[in-house]
C-alpha cells in the first residue's frame, strides 16, 4: 500500500545539537515531497519541498532535506537546533501527475533541551 | 506571501447544534480547498477536496451530509458540522491552493471544535 512513514514519534535533542528527522515513502514512482512544521494549536508551515532536480533542498529556518531515490527517503536535517524549533514535523507527499492531494506521515514531535 | 485566514480558532457547541468554520484566502484565489481533521497527537486526515463552484469530493468514510462543504467563491470556503456530537470534537484545518501554484498549499491556523 502507498504510505508515508516517519519512524520516530518523538525526538529530544539538546539546543545546538544537530537534527535529522526521517521520512520514507512507499510509492511506485517518485512523488512530490514536502516537510511541514506545526506549532501547538496552529496550522502548518512549509519548510521545504522537492519536485525534481538537485536532491539536496534548502528550506526556511536553516532546514535542509535530501532526497535519496534508492532509499525512498526524504530526511530533514538541521545542523544546530534552536529552542524555538520545538514543534511537530510532518513529512507529506503528493503523487504528482495530476494528483494534488497531500498525504501526511504521522509526524515527529521534536523536543529541545535548553 | 499567501495567507489563509481560518475562523473561529476555537468553538464550543452543544450536542445537536451546527457549527460553521470559515476559511478565507486573503491575497490569492483559492481554486482548490482541502479540509483536514486532526486528532490529538495524530496526523492530518483529508476529509474532502473542493474546487470553486463545484461540489466537494469526500474521502471514504466521511459523511458528506454531516460535514457540509461550500466553496462558492475563490476566496471563501466553509465547513459546517451539522448535528454535532462529542465524537466530532477535533482540530479542523483548511488548506488552499491556486492555479498559479497548484502545489503551493497554504494552511489555515486551524479550529479547535469541542462538542459538549
Amino acid at each position: 500500500a502507498q504510505s508515508v512513514t516517519q519512524p520516530d514519534i518523538h525526538i529530544t535533542v539538546s539546543e545546538g545539537a544537530s537534527l535529522e528527522l526521517r521520512c520514507n515513502y512507499s510509492y511506485g514512482a517518485t512523488p512530490y515531497l514536502f516537510w511541514y512544521v506545526q506549532s501547538p494549536g496552529q496550522g502548518l508551515q512549509l519548510l521545504l519541498k522537492y519536485f525534481s532536480g538537485d536532491t539536496l533542498v534548502q528550506g526556511i529556518k536553516g532546514f535542509e532535506a535530501e532526497f535519496k531515490r534508492s532509499q525512498s527517503s526524504f530526511n530533514l536535517r538541521k545542523p544546530s537546533v534552536h529552542w524555538s524549533d520545538a514543534a511537530e514535523y510532518f513529512c507529506a507527499v503528493v503523487l504528482g501527475a495530476g494528483s494534488y492531494q497531500l498525504t501526511f506521515g504521522k509526524g515527529t514531535k521534536l523536543s529541545v533541551i535548553p | 506571501g499567501a495567507v489563509v485566514s481560518q475562523h473561529p480558532s476555537r468553538v464550543i457547541c452543544k450536542s445537536g447544534t451546527s457549527v460553521k468554520i470559515e476559511c478565507r484566502s486573503l491575497d490569492f484565489q483559492a481554486t482548490t480547498m482541502f479540509w483536514y481533521r486532526q486528532f490529538p497527537k495524530q496526523s492530518l486526515m483529508l476529509m474532502a477536496t473542493s474546487n470553486e463552484g463545484s461540489k466537494a469530493t469526500y474521502e471514504q468514510g466521511v459523511e458528506k451530509d454531516k460535514f457540509l462543504i461550500n466553496h462558492a467563491s475563490l476566496t471563501l470556503s466553509t465547513l459546517t458540522v451539522t448535528s454535532a456530537h462529542p465524537e466530532d470534537s477535533s482540530f479542523y484545518i483548511c488548506s488552499a491552493s491556486s492555479l498559479r501554484d497548484l502545489y503551493g498549499y497554504t494552511f489555515g491556523s486551524g479550529t479547535r471544535l469541542t462538542v459538549v
